[in-house]
């Protein structure tokens, strides 16, 4: 059973506008959210994250938003660049082990 | 400067042999862990180390083992017992314990190919 869901396999967005990766998860009990980016043949890279007790964490072009209640966040970033293309991987944790648990990923592409 | 180190990049190996690849780090962090990744798959938790001398399986442990022995290793072999191993599989790192949520760190991974 899968605890964290990527619904979208993959996301075309014009360059310079917002592209919005979203993340539905199962388990009340994950406190902690993450994002990260891979590129091809390249391990992923931590991008942003977002805890529990918060609604919003930005970092640039970057924000995570947290819908508790609808178990539910998102990841935006403006303006999308070229080298934003890239598969974007949500996970969680939760508070009590290390684990995190990792969606199937999302490919955005950034059209010129 | 810091980081994780995998390798080889890339590791063939023909049906019935085991293989071993390396991850070794130098951020001082006490957690290792080791995912696959498939196509159209998220990463999956093969085994996860929180200290030197101790780990645990993850989600998909059969046909893999691994050992601790120092705090900046962790290498992670293949058996033949392993039904499926080809695959990409990237190796990463946190600072501490449970509790601190701090974001993993990964190698740029291992790709697997059965001969």
């Amino acid at each position: 059973d899968q605890q964290v869901k990527q619904n979208s396999p993959s996301l075309s967005v014009q360059e310079g506008r917002i592209s919005i990766l979203n993340c539905d998860y199962t388990n009340s009990m994950f406190d902690y959210f993450l994002w990260y980016k891979k590129y091809p043949a390249e391990g992923p890279t931590f991008l942003i994250s977002i805890s529990s007790i918060k609604d919003k964490n930005e970092d640039g072009r970057f924000t995570v938003f947290l819908n508790k209640s609808a178990k539910h966040l998102s990841l935006h970033i403006v303006p999308s660049q070229p080298g934003d293309s890239a598969v974007y991987f949500c996970a969680a944790s939760l508070n009590r082990d290390d684990k995190i648990i990792f969606g199937k990923g999302t490919r955005l592409h950034i059209l010129p | 400067d810091g980081g994780i180190t995998q390798s080889p990049k890339y590791l063939f190996r023909k049906e019935g042999q085991n293989v071993t690849l390396s991850c070794e780090q130098n951020l001082n962090h006490d957690a290792m862990y080791w995912y696959r990744q498939d196509p159209g798959q998220g990463l999956r938790l093969i085994y996860y180390s929180q200290i030197v001398n101790d780990f645990q399986k993850g989600d998909i442990a059969e046909g893999y083992s691994v050992s601790r022995e120092k705090k900046e290793s962790f290498p992670l072999t293949v058996t033949s017992a392993q039904k499926n191993p080809t695959a990409f599989y990237l190796c990463a790192s946190s600072i501490t314990a449970a509790g601190s949520n701090q974001p993993q760190h990964f190698g740029d991974g291992t790709r697997l190919s059965i001969l």
